[in-house]
Parts: structure tokens; sequence; C-alpha cells
């Protein structure tokens, strides 16, 4: 099993919905992060979480909003879906003194 | 600014050959890390290597190389050997400060070994 696990792997959605990506971890790592991968810009930071009390916004959090249910899990919420929010989602998780990221397979959007 | 860039979108390369895939980096934390990742078809990140700023020795692991160049703030990796399955996009990012672990990406560099 995967240490970092993100479902679902593949959504198509339509536009002004609302909908949720999840990732969970087996790592006991403290630190999670959700970026977004478009073509020719690589990935991008959404929002950054530390601690189940911190929450942080990254470079593109507009659209989006996190929820840190426990240390092991962060979830990422498209409030209202838009079609420029198609993309690759990957949750990753770090440790405090890790040289290495861990990052789960990747969540597959399209908004419709 | 762009922190990362990655200059080279598409690269071909024989089998076995060595490839260079190129990566310059803008920072002024004197702490800092720097990655390579591998993003073969199937779409999951790949970590390849890693160089922290204060080592003195550029990192190796296996046929990956990574030739820091700090005061060209350059990471270039070099993958000797290449092997069809090498065939993937590739990116270089950089972490700023000791543990802090937000990364700053690349655009990426699709690799393509011909056989």
């Amino acid at each position: 099993d995967a240490d970092v696990t993100q479902t679902p792997r593949n959504r198509i959605t339509k536009t002004g919905k609302r909908i949720m990506l999840e990732c969970s971890q087996t790592k006991g790592h403290d630190r999670m992060y959700w970026y977004r991968q478009d073509p020719g810009l690589g990935l991008r930071l959404i929002y950054y979480s530390f601690d189940v009390k911190d929450i942080n916004k990254g470079e593109i959090s507009d659209g989006y909003s996190v929820s840190r249910q426990a240390q092991a899990k962060f979830s990422l919420s498209l409030e209202s879906a838009i079609p420029n929010q198609t993309a690759l989602y990957f949750c990753a998780t770090s440790h405090r003194g890790d040289t290495e990221a861990f990052f789960g397979q990747g969540t597959r959007l399209t908004v419709v | 600014a762009q922190k990362i860039t990655q200059t080279q979108p598409g690269m071909f390369v024989q089998e076995k050959e060595a490839v260079t895939l190129d990566c310059t980096y803008d920072t002024s934390d004197p702490s800092y890390g720097l990655f390579w990742y591998k993003q073969p078809s199937s779409g999951e990140m790949i970590f390849l290597i890693y160089q922290g700023s204060y080592d003195q020795q550029n990192a190796t692991e296996g046929r990956y190389s990574l030739n820091f160049q700090k005061a060209r703030k350059s990471a270039n990796l070099v993958i000797s050997a290449s092997q069809l399955g090498d065939s993937a996009m590739y990116f270089c990012a950089m972490r700023e400060g000791v543990y802090d672990y937000k990364l700053s990406f690349g655009a990426g560099t699709t690799v393509t070994v011909r056989a």
C-alpha cells in the first residue's frame, strides 16, 4: 500500500459543484501539502499544514480550502469548481529534518 | 520572479548515452535544498536526488548525479547510461530554509530516450 494515498484518483465534475480531494498518510509525518500541476507550469503550492492546528495559504489558494482532520489526513476542497481548476493535484508529506518530501499518486480532476 | 528555471522543454537522447538537464535557481536564503523528481507517463512523482546548499560534494544516486555550481546558482541533473525507462518529465525543485518543505518547482523537461 502507498504511504501517501489520494482519493479519488480521477474525477470529472461539473462547473459550480463542490468537490473534495482527500489525502491520507501512514508515514507519521507532521507536514502535509497540496500542489497543483498544470502543463508548462510545473507544480504550484495551494495550501500547507505543519500540524493539525496550523493551516497556511500557498501560492495559489484562491478558490480552494483545506481541512486537517488529523495528523494523517489533509483534504482539499473546491467550493464551486470552475473549468480552469482542471489539473493534476498532488498531496505531499514531509517531516522536520528529513531531506525528502513524499508525494501521493495524484488526482486528475476535470471540471466541465 | 521565477525561483526555478528549466530552459529545456524537451530533449531526445540515445539509449546508453548521458544527458544533462539544466536547472537554475534564485534565492537569497543561505540555507536551501535542491531536488530532482521524475514523473513518468503514469503521473506519480518519484524523488531522484537531493543537494543541500551546504553540501561540499555533488550528490550522486546510482546513475543520477547533480552538478551543483553554487556561484552560478545552477543544479543540473546528469543521467548516465540512459535507459528507455528514463523517458519521463523531470522537475527541478527548491526548498528555502532548513525545515521548510514548501517546494518551488520548475516547468519541467521532457526526456525521450531513443533505442
